[in-house]
């Protein structure tokens, strides 16, 4: 079974600076997708970036950029310039990949960081 | 565009009794996603229904039961609430067919407190 750790409950940055959020997952999966999503106060699960396994290449949205190191089974989230609508919760999420649409819908979470601005 | 939404945002149940969730998902999309999240946990799949039918499904008792109707909206069911189904239930949705089927968008959730 998959699974996905974030070893970081909470985190805080400066305004303005930069912040790295951990991510590990377990899989024998060699497709996939991977994901951060965020949860604001309102609770709805915003997705943040999404990186496929079969991409070398680390995406980037603005300010967001994931360093995806598929051996290491390591997929870190950098958030630059923090801002303070920035502060939520931050859920790293796993899915496989297949030629099937079923069987591969399941979205697997961790249990997220806490993310908080300083002013 | 509509999001993904669901009602109702807040309810209050007791033990024994049966609720049911009800989810609109985004335009265009065709299958829809159940999630739990339990306080200060991330979510954890309920099931997944697509063409009507469940087509994949979490670890979770017969307890929890779903329906989609051929607009592609869906409501869960919840028979014989326990406390420990108090929690915020996510609805989920996706377009399997489509250019952007591998994007999956949340709804705010529908919370359950169940005394």
């Amino acid at each position: 079974a998959q699974t996905v750790t974030q070893s970081q409950p909470e985190m805080s940055v400066q305004e303005a600076e930069t912040v790295t959020l951990s991510c590990t997952y377990d899989t024998s999966e060699s497709d996939y997708y991977l994901f951060w999503y965020k949860q604001p106060p309102s609770r709805q699960m915003i997705l943040v970036i999404r990186q496929e396994a079969y991409k070398q290449q680390n995406a980037t949205e603005n300010r967001f950029s994931v360093n995806f190191q598929k051996a290491a089974k390591s997929f870190s989230l950098k958030i630059s310039d923090s801002q303070l609508g920035d502060a939520a919760m931050y859920f790293c999420a796993y899915r496989r990949a297949s030629i099937s649409n079923f069987g591969n819908e399941k979205l697997t979470f961790g249990t997220g960081t806490r993310l908080t601005i300083i002013p | 565009d509509a999001g993904v939404t669901q009602s109702p945002t807040h309810l209050i149940k007791t033990r024994g009794q049966q609720v049911t969730l009800r989810c609109s998902p985004k335009s265009g999309h065709d299958t829809v996603s159940w999630y739990q999240q339990a306080l200060g946990q991330g979510p954890q799949f309920i099931f997944q229904y697509y063409e009507e039918e469940e087509r994949q499904r979490g670890n979770f008792p017969d307890r929890f039961s779903g329906h989609q109707f051929p607009n592609y909206s869906s409501e869960l069911n919840v028979n014989a609430l326990l406390l420990g189904d108090s929690a915020l239930y996510l609805c989920a949705s996706r377009a399997i067919r489509g250019k952007s089927g591998n994007t999956i968008y949340f709804g705010e959730g529908s919370w359950l407190t169940v005394v």
